[in-house]
């Protein structure tokens, strides 16, 4: 069964680094979305990603984060200099259908930890 | 906003217990409504869901009803199992916007 598979599933920085989150969504799938979880905190979204190009953000995504699909199969995160805040579980999704009822699929996430 | 509350876990049942997981909701919007649950060590994966008022989701004897007049769409088992124990994720979505919107989770533990 086609799955969304996320690397790395734990990542330690330090606070300063740029981090590089990796997914990659079902390959038929045409929406994008990373999703993140504070420890004890709700599923936050973060961003969604349509035809090569952002279609909604939170405001949480601020100038430090940034999403690219640089070749056409992986589907990347990077927060440019990670603070503590940072730490949290990250989630890849993807969505085939245009229904706004369509499941989303997940990855099992990218724990980060800024120390 | 759009907004979903959860009941606090963890819950703690023994096998073959009755689950009731609570999930209330507001939007602004007509939402579509969701389970999600993540299995130790996996990605969130979709339960069940419902599209309109009264409907019923149903999956793996898990069920939840769309209850608009109530705002809720709790999540119910008759019987739960150990490899039940996950972490379920009530959700929402409403009109065009395609992003979720998730409530905490709550942690179920199931013991023999």
């Amino acid at each position: 069964e086609p799955e969304v598979t996320q690397t790395p599933s734990h990542q330690v920085t330090q606070m300063g680094q740029e981090v590089i989150l990796r997914c990659v969504p079902i390959s038929n799938h045409l929406y994008f979305y990373w999703y993140r979880q504070i420890l004890g905190q709700k599923v936050e979204f973060l961003v969604s990603f349509y035809n090569n190009e952002i279609s909604e953000k939170s405001e949480i995504f601020d100038d430090q984060f940034s999403v690219e699909r640089p070749d056409g199969s992986n589907f990347t995160l990077k927060i440019r200099s990670t603070k503590l805040e940072d730490s949290a579980m990250y989630f890849c999704a993807s969505r085939q259908e245009t229904s706004n009822t369509g499941e989303l699929f997940f990855g099992e996430g990218s724990r980060l930890t800024v120390l | 906003g759009d907004s979903v509350t959860q009941m606090e876990g963890p819950v703690t049942l023994s096998e073959e217990a009755f689950l009731t997981i609570n999930c209330t909701y507001t939007a602004t919007g007509y939402p579509s409504l969701f389970w999600y649950v993540q299995y130790p060590g996996e990605g969130l994966q979709l339960l069940l869901k419902a599209t309109k008022a009264d409907d019923k989701g149903s999956n793996k004897g898990f069920e939840a009803t769309y209850r608009k007049e109530t705002t809720s769409f709790h999540l119910e088992k008759g019987s739960v199992q150990v490899s039940d124990s996950a972490v379920y994720f009530c959700a929402l979505v409403t009109g065009t916007a395609s992003k979720l919107t998730f409530g905490t989770g709550t942690r179920l533990q199931v013991t023999l």
